[in-house]
């Protein structure tokens, strides 16, 4: 099957750093996305990585190891308004339409 | 600016109902999608389309119907509301194979 694993939940503190990982278990593979989604909003497309290393975009990066099969999203400088969810897709599968989805890191940021 | 729009943001109907949800794009976007999103399940495809009259089932197609007529609509249909299809309904569109998406506002339906 088809699986993606991020943590359901992180914390942090305003100004600091945090990783988001996601593992995942594809029959096929193109890429790996992640999207942010406030509560009550659509989710948005953050970055998204096709080979291995590090895409930095301003205050975030997201980083890939095909090898490994994981990938994680750096967010620098935490500000309240990066409280959020956030999703990690990879683009494989069956179907290179698609995206699979995680379920979700919920992000509480601390003042 | 991309723009998907979604004809509801809350609905609420009865069991048995046949319901009509519509999504719209302004972008000239090959592919359209429609998900739903559960707590803790994130975003579950139910059928996409990749072109105008096709359409393709996603992982919970079941209960579901969809029609694609004209390349800016995408519509999905409840045949006969059932309350597990109480949910938030998401519509996304992109080009091509892209693997950025853009979603609409999400529409809430409440089966009861």
């Amino acid at each position: 099957g088809q699986s993606l694993e991020q943590p359901s939940e992180v914390t942090a503190v305003e100004g600091a750093i945090v990783q988001i990982n996601c593992t995942y278990q594809t029959s096929g593979f193109y890429g790996l996305s992640w999207y942010q989604q406030h509560d009550g909003g659509a989710p948005t497309f953050l970055s998204y990585n096709a080979l291995d290393g590090l895409e930095e975009t301003g205050r975030f990066s997201s980083f890939l190891s095909r090898s490994d099969s994981y990938g994680y999203l750096l967010l620098q400088e935490l500000q309240m308004k990066d409280s959020a969810s956030y999703f990690c897709a990879v683009r494989g599968g069956d179907s290179n339409y698609q995206l699979i989805w995680g379920a979700g890191t919920k992000l509480i940021i601390k003042p | 600016d991309v723009k998907v729009t979604q004809s509801s943001r809350y609905l609420v109907k009865r069991t048995g109902e046949k319901v009509f949800l519509e999504c719209v794009q302004d972008m000239d976007h090959e592919n359209m999608f429609w998900y739903r999103q559960d707590p803790g399940l994130g975003l579950r495809l139910i059928y996409f389309s990749y072109d105008v009259k096709m359409k393709e089932k996603g992982d919970i197609p079941e209960g579901y119907s969809v029609s694609r007529e004209k390349k800016e609509r995408f519509s999905l249909i409840l045949e006969s509301a059932s309350t597990n299809q109480t949910s938030m309904y998401l519509c996304a569109s992109s080009f091509d194979r892209s693997y950025e998406q853009y979603f609409g506002p999400g529409t809430r339906l409440t089966v009861t």
